[in-house]
This record gives C-alpha cells, sequence and structure tokens, in this order.
C-alpha cells in the first residue's frame, strides 16, 4: 500500500484560477514529518515546504498555502492565482521513523499545467 | 554556493557494463540518498546513507550499490546495468534525516 497518495495524476487549469493538490498519508508513527517538493520542466527537485505532525497550523506563503489536517491524514497544497510558471510536476512525501529512518517516501506526484 | 553536484546528467550504455554515478555535496550533510524517478512511479529510494559507513536499502536496492567512505560523496553502483535500470536517477542530501533534502540535478541513464 502507497503512504503517499497523490490521487490526482493530472490537474489542469486556466491562469489565475486557484488549484489545491491532494494529499494523504499513512503512518503508524506520532512523529513524522510532510513536505512538498516542486520539479518543473527543467527537471530539478525544489523543496517547498516541511511540516512536523505536532504543528497542525496551516502555513501561507505568498500564493501558497497548505493545510495539514491529521484527523484526515491530509496534506494539501493550495495555489491561489495560478500562473503559467507553476506549470510542474508537485510531491508529497512522508519521513517516518519506522526502522530508525526518516529518509522521506515519495507520492507518484500530480503534474499541474496552468494554461495562460 | 550550497549544491549536490551528479555526474554525469546523462549516460548511454550496453547492458553489463559496470557504471558509476558520483553524487557529491558540499554543504556537511550527513543524510544522503539515491531515488530513481520513473513515469507514472514517482521516486522511489534505492539506497540512503546516515553517515560514513553507514548505509541502508530503501525500496528498490536490487541490482544497485553504494559506498559511504567520505562524507560529501555517495556513489551509486550499476555493477551489471540492465534496460529496466534506464530511468531518471537523482542524488539527495540533508542536514538531518527528516530534513527539506536537496537534490541534484539529475542523472538520465539509458540501457541497450
Amino acid at each position: 500500500a502507497q503512504k503517499v497518495t497523490q490521487a490526482q495524476t493530472e490537474i489542469s487549469v486556466v491562469e489565475k484560477e486557484d488549484v489545491t493538490l491532494d494529499c494523504v498519508y499513512e503512518t503508524r508513527d506520532t512523529t513524522y514529518y510532510l513536505f512538498w517538493y516542486k520539479q518543473p520542466p527543467s527537471g530539478e527537485l525544489v523543496f517547498l515546504i516541511r511540516r512536523n505532525s505536532f504543528d497542525e497550523q496551516n502555513e501561507i506563503s505568498g500564493r501558497y498555502s497548505w493545510n495539514f489536517q491529521k484527523s484526515t491524514s491530509s496534506f494539501n497544497f493550495t495555489i491561489t492565482a495560478s500562473q503559467v510558471v507553476d506549470s510542474a510536476v508537485y510531491f508529497c512525501a512522508l519521513s517516518e521513523g519506522t526502522g530508525g529512518s526518516y529518509i522521506p517516501t515519495f507520492g507518484r506526484g500530480t503534474s499541474l499545467i496552468v494554461h495562460p | 554556493e550550497a549544491q549536490v553536484t551528479q555526474n554525469p546528467r546523462y549516460l548511454i550504455t550496453v547492458t553489463g557494463k559496470k557504471l558509476t554515478v558520483t553524487c557529491s555535496q558540499n554543504m556537511n550533510h550527513e543524510y544522503m540518498s539515491w531515488y530513481r524517478q520513473d513515469p507514472g512511479l514517482g521516486l522511489r529510494q534505492i539506497y540512503y546513507s546516515m553517515n560514513v559507513e553507514v548505509t541502508d536499502k530503501g525500496d528498490v536496492p536490487e541490482g544497485y550499490k553504494v559506498s559511504r567512505k567520505e562524507k560529501r560523496n555517495f556513489p551509486l553502483i550499476l555493477e551489471s546495468p540492465s534496460p529496466n535500470q534506464t530511468s531518471l536517477y537523482f542524488c539527495a542530501s540533508s542536514y538531518t534525516a527528516a530534513g527539506g533534502y536537496t537534490f541534484g540535478s539529475g542523472t538520465r541513464l539509458t540501457v541497450v
């Protein structure tokens, strides 16, 4: 079973639309970390945010916001007023201590296409 | 500039010919990891290292080897590459195990 599920394979929006990328995770640990990474068409992976399991405060960074809800095991990512430059594959990842390692496990990614 | 450097960026090789993909970081990070990225499968962890001489298998270790003789370097070795190892490979490092990882630019490997 996947530990990180990104059910949306691809999302297509028109510029200025708001878009939410879903991430559902599965863990038995009480201490864990969640991440979002962006992979633009150029291919590099860019770290966006890290959240620990004890901090359920939502976070906003410019047009980006993250909604962490332990009750639903979700860590969703919203882009407000999307722009063409937001077009990328976005990965959610989970880092848990089972087995002594916190090395992140990634979801399969959501490809976001923003049309002008 | 803080970075993770992978070489080569592109590599085409033949089945069975041993190859090494190098990875080096200049941030004094303890944690390093190798991932492969395949369409529809996301990033899957191959091996990781928590410190010098400490390595462990990830989710898809078969056909790969790693070593961590120095803190900055974490090479990925394919002793006998096969076509199913054709993929995009990423090396990553972090100061802590659960930190935000810095990724290299990727190595696109094709095995024919």
